[in-house]
């Protein structure tokens, strides 16, 4: 079955420091990935999505991600973390190639920013 | 309206008892899914609706539980006989036709607490 893992439940970087969240996924052909992002009392945000082409792609709030085929893995990142990121980061696949219809989530990320 | 609207923000209810969970999407939208996300369980896919297509209710818990879309455009999530575990917030999305890659855009949900 088609699966994503986040492996950190819940990550801490201090202000200005560079982050790493990662994700892995299990699914037979290339799926198409997203990372969304959730603040407290509010619904999910789409921050990035992969279809094809480059690998590195570019979302919003300065944050970017590499779809690396070799590792399955797509994993978020951002060079320097402000307190606004302090949020939880969800990691989708669709299960159907082209489809979006049914997303696949990870468990989440709880990321917290130190000042 | 600009975003998925939801309703009620916040639901308590007794074991038991019938609830309704309403969602509003974004005009001109034709597909419309319902997730659930409890503590510890992640995000989990609960049914599609897209345009006049028989609903995709495979993540359906459990017969308790049914939706319905009226007129292409306002989705009802109908909860029966309320159980304790069906406590979880209740997010409505929407997209553009899905199968184009569009983006899937998610509401603010309904938490439902069951007691």
């Amino acid at each position: 079955a088609q699966s994503v893992t986040q492996p950190d439940i819940h990550i801490t970087v201090s202000e200005g420091a560079s982050l790493e969240l990662r994700c892995n996924y299990s699914y037979g052909a290339t799926p198409y990935l997203f990372w969304y992002v959730q603040s407290p009392g509010q619904g999910l945000q789409l921050l990035l999505k992969y279809f094809s082409g480059d690998t590195l792609v570019q979302g919003i709030k300065g944050f970017e991600a590499e779809f690396k085929r070799s590792q399955s893995s797509f994993n978020l990142r951002k060079p320097s973390v402000h307190w606004s990121d302090a949020a939880e980061y969800f990691c989708a696949v669709t299960p159907y190639g082209g489809a979006t219809n049914k997303l696949i989530f990870g468990t989440g990320t709880l990321l917290a920013v130190q000042p | 309206g600009a975003g998925v609207s939801q309703s009620p923000s916040n639901k308590v209810t007794e074991k038991g008892k019938d609830v309704e969970l309403r969602c509003d999407p974004i005009s001109g939208h034709t597909a419309l899914y319902w997730y659930r996300q409890s503590l510890g369980q992640g995000l989990e896919f609960l049914i599609y609706f897209q345009g006049n297509s028989a609903p995709d209710k495979s993540g359906l818990p459990s017969d308790r539980f049914s939706a319905e879309r009226t007129g292409g455009s306002v989705s009802t999530l109908t909860i029966q006989r309320t159980q304790q575990e069906d406590s979880a917030v209740y997010l409505c999305a929407s997209s553009l036709d899905p199968f184009s890659g569009n983006t899937i855009y998610f509401g603010e949900g309904s938490w439902l607490t069951v007691v």
